[in-house]
């Protein structure tokens, strides 16, 4: 059964820092990765997305980047603002699923000090 | 504007009573979800859609039931029968039910039982 962690769970930074945060999934049969954003109370965005072939995506100051062997993905935020505070999930599709489910992690909160 | 709607935003609902919970796309997209957030915790899929008038139970479909009777519609009802329903949901859709399709989100609907 595929299993994601996010670690750390929580994490404050001052404004200007540049930043890592990890998802670890048990099962490297994935399809896809997917990093969310979500603000208090409200829906996901999808930030990137990487298919299994792929090694990073990069949109703007954020770059993630997949290790399917070690089961591990990061997303790196490079100078960090007060903007970016919010709850960040990574997301899994299982490869050869009869469907498109995703398979979450328990998300980071970040809070961006000014 | 194209998107997803959930209506409401929040609802409260005494112990006993069903409660239909409303999700609208238009994006003419066929596959839709229902997914469930707790505090601390990532989603979880209750019901999934891959087209009108069918629907396949997620990983927690106990005490819920959905349907499906057009395109841009799938309406959740949580029922008594749901030991602990007070959580966030999230309802989702994508264009089908190929695995990577990705997948869009609505802003939410928070439900708290008094």
């Amino acid at each position: 059964k595929q299993e994601v962690t996010q670690i750390p769970a929580a994490l404050s930074v001052p404004e200007g820092e540049n930043l890592v945060l990890n998802c670890s999934f048990t099962d490297s049969a994935i399809y896809n990765l997917q990093w969310f954003r979500q603000d208090p109370g409200k829906g996901l965005t999808s930030l990137l997305l990487i298919q299994s072939s792929q090694r990073e995506q990069t949109s703007g100051r954020l770059n993630a980047s997949l290790d399917k062997s070690s089961g591990r993905s990061t997303l790196y935020i490079a100078a960090s603002q007060p903007g970016d505070s919010a709850t960040y999930l990574c997301a899994v599709s299982r490869y050869g699923g009869a469907t498109n489910k995703l398979i979450f992690g328990t998300g980071t909160l970040l809070a961006v000090q000014p | 504007d194209g998107g997803i709607t959930q209506s409401p935003k929040y609802l409260f609902r005494k112990e006993g009573q069903n409660v239909t919970l409303s999700c609208e796309q238009n994006l003419n997209h066929d596959a839709m979800y229902w997914y469930r957030q707790d505090p601390g915790q990532g989603l979880r899929l209750i019901y999934y859609s891959q087209i009108v008038n069918d629907f396949q139970k997620g990983d927690i479909a106990e005490g819920y039931s959905v349907s499906r009777e057009k395109k841009e519609s799938f309406p959740l009802t949580v029922t008594s029968a749901q030991k602990n329903p007070t959580a966030f949901y999230l309802c989702a859709s994508s264009m089908g039910l190929v695995v990577g399709d990705t997948q869009y989100f609505g802003p939410g609907t928070r439900l708290t039982v008094l």
